[in-house]
């Protein structure tokens, strides 16, 4: 069975400085990886995925993940944290492969960004 | 275009009440799901839909039904509300049969509190 584990329900970085969110999965076929971020009051919205192909993936906002399968792996990044960045992270892991999988989603990460 | 629109946004309910809280998009998007977040939880998925006509329990549908009136509409009923199903509840839709190859779109969520 697919299951995430996000290391942290809390960060705390500042402003300028490097984020890094941590997520581990465990899936009995080949990952789909995705990160959705959900600001205050709002839905959530992807930030990221990874199907196949190149390891390195970026996303919106200056993103990027990086899929390490030996690690099972597939934590998120940004050089530089913006004020903006303030949010809730959550790393997913669709439950199949093909056109009809579900996601399964961490618990999430509570980012928070100081001036 | 409005994306996915969930009504009503709060509602307050005592336990044994019954409600229907509603989603629509206007998108033309093919699957339609139903998630809890509960805090410290992540989001859990109740029921999607993964075409129009066709309904699936998801992780936690106990509680719960679900009706796919059309392609645009799809209502989530609780039929007698217990405590436990306080919590927020977001829908959302992707243009494809899953959220493998296509984004989800999330509404803004309804904040349901079961006294």
């Amino acid at each position: 069975a697919q299951s995430v584990t996000q290391l942290g329900s809390h960060v705390s970085v500042s402003e300028g400085a490097l984020v890094l969110l941590r997520c581990n999965y465990s899936s009995s076929v080949p990952p789909y990886l995705f990160w959705y971020v959900q600001y205050p009051n709002q839905g959530l919205q992807l930030l990221l995925k990874y199907t196949t192909g190149a390891t390195l993936v970026k996303g919106i906002n200056g993103f990027e993940a990086e899929f390490k399968k030996s690690e099972t792996s597939f934590h998120l990044t940004k050089p530089s944290a913006h004020m903006s960045d303030a949010a809730e992270y959550f790393c997913a892991v669709s439950d199949s492969g093909g056109s009809q999988g579900n996601l399964i989603f961490g618990k999430g990460t509570k980012l928070s960004v100081k001036p | 275009n409005a994306g996915v629109t969930q009504t009503p946004k709060f509602q307050v309910l005592k336990t044994g009440q019954s409600m229907t809280l509603q989603c629509a998009q206007d998108m033309n998007h093919n699957s339609m799901y139903w998630y809890r977040q509960d805090p410290g939880m992540g989001l859990r998925l109740i029921y999607y839909s993964a075409s129009e006509g066709t309904t699936d329990k998801g992780e936690v549908p106990n509680g719960y039904n679900v009706s796919r009136l059309n392609k645009r509409e799809f209502s989530l009923r609780l039929e007698s509300a217990a405590p436990s199903q306080t919590s927020v509840y977001f829908c959302a839709s992707t243009r494809g049969t899953g959220p493998n190859n296509e984004k989800l779109f999330f509404g803004s969520g309804t904040q349901l509190s079961v006294l």
